[in-house]
């Protein structure tokens, strides 16, 4: 099955620089790569996804980018704000019968230090 | 807006007990999972349903079932509560099994004793 790994496990940023997130996967099969935010207390939440014809993504201040061949994406996080501190999950999709299945990877707790 | 509720923030129970997770939708959504979250370890899929009484294992199916009798509700059962099952618990919606996106609850922690 699928194995999606990132790094790094903890990410400490003064406020206005820049954080970068990695994730890896192992299945070539993938084709859709989300990343979620979860703030203290809630349910993860959808911030940023790409497909995997696109190379590169970009939303106000995050964006993502995707190495098929390398098989890596990573999320980047441009003048950072407090309230961007928060647990962040990569994700890989593969498909089924029933539906789009997602695999995460462990998470990076981001520490934005006004 | 989704909303996806859980029917506890917070549950304490003893080892051998069964338990119950309960988990509704309000937005008619056709697929819903339950994940388990640990830290270092992310979210890990224990079972998805993507129809009434219709569901599917996940990576990490043993010990617990689901059950599905309504479209906007799915639960999650441990049979006999152990330790190794003291976690926090996340349910989550799709609109369709075509969807990507999926809509999570506020997580139930669970603590088994």
């Amino acid at each position: 099955g699928e194995n999606v790994e990132q790094h790094p496990s903890t990410l400490s940023v003064q406020e206005g620089d820049s954080a970068v997130i990695k994730c890896t996967y192992s299945d070539s099969a993938s084709n859709y790569f989300p990343w979620y935010k979860q703030e203290l207390g809630k349910g993860p939440q959808l911030i940023i996804d790409i497909r995997s014809n696109v190379g590169e993504k970009k939303d106000q201040r995050i964006a993502v980018t995707l190495n098929k061949t390398a098989k890596h994406f990573s999320l980047h996080i441009t003048e950072t704000q407090p309230e961007d501190s928060a647990v962040y999950f990569c994700a890989a999709a593969r498909y089924n019968n029933a539906g789009n299945m997602l695999t995460f990877g462990g998470g990076t707790r981001l520490m934005v230090k006004p | 807006d989704v909303k996806v509720t859980q029917s506890s923030r917070y549950l304490v129970k003893r080892t051998g007990e069964k338990v119950f997770l309960e988990c509704v939708q309000d937005m008619d959504h056709e697929n819903m999972f339950w994940y388990r979250q640990d830290p270092g370890l992310g979210l890990r899929l224990i079972y998805f349903s993507y129809d009434v009484k219709m569901k599917e294992k996940g990576d990490i199916p043993e010990g617990y079932s689901v059950s599905r009798e309504k479209k906007e509700r799915f639960s999650l059962i441990l049979e006999s509560a152990s330790t190794n099952q003291t976690s926090m618990y996340l349910c989550a919606s799709t609109v369709s099994p075509r969807q990507y996106e999926q809509y999570f609850g506020p997580g139930t922690r669970l603590t088994v004793t």
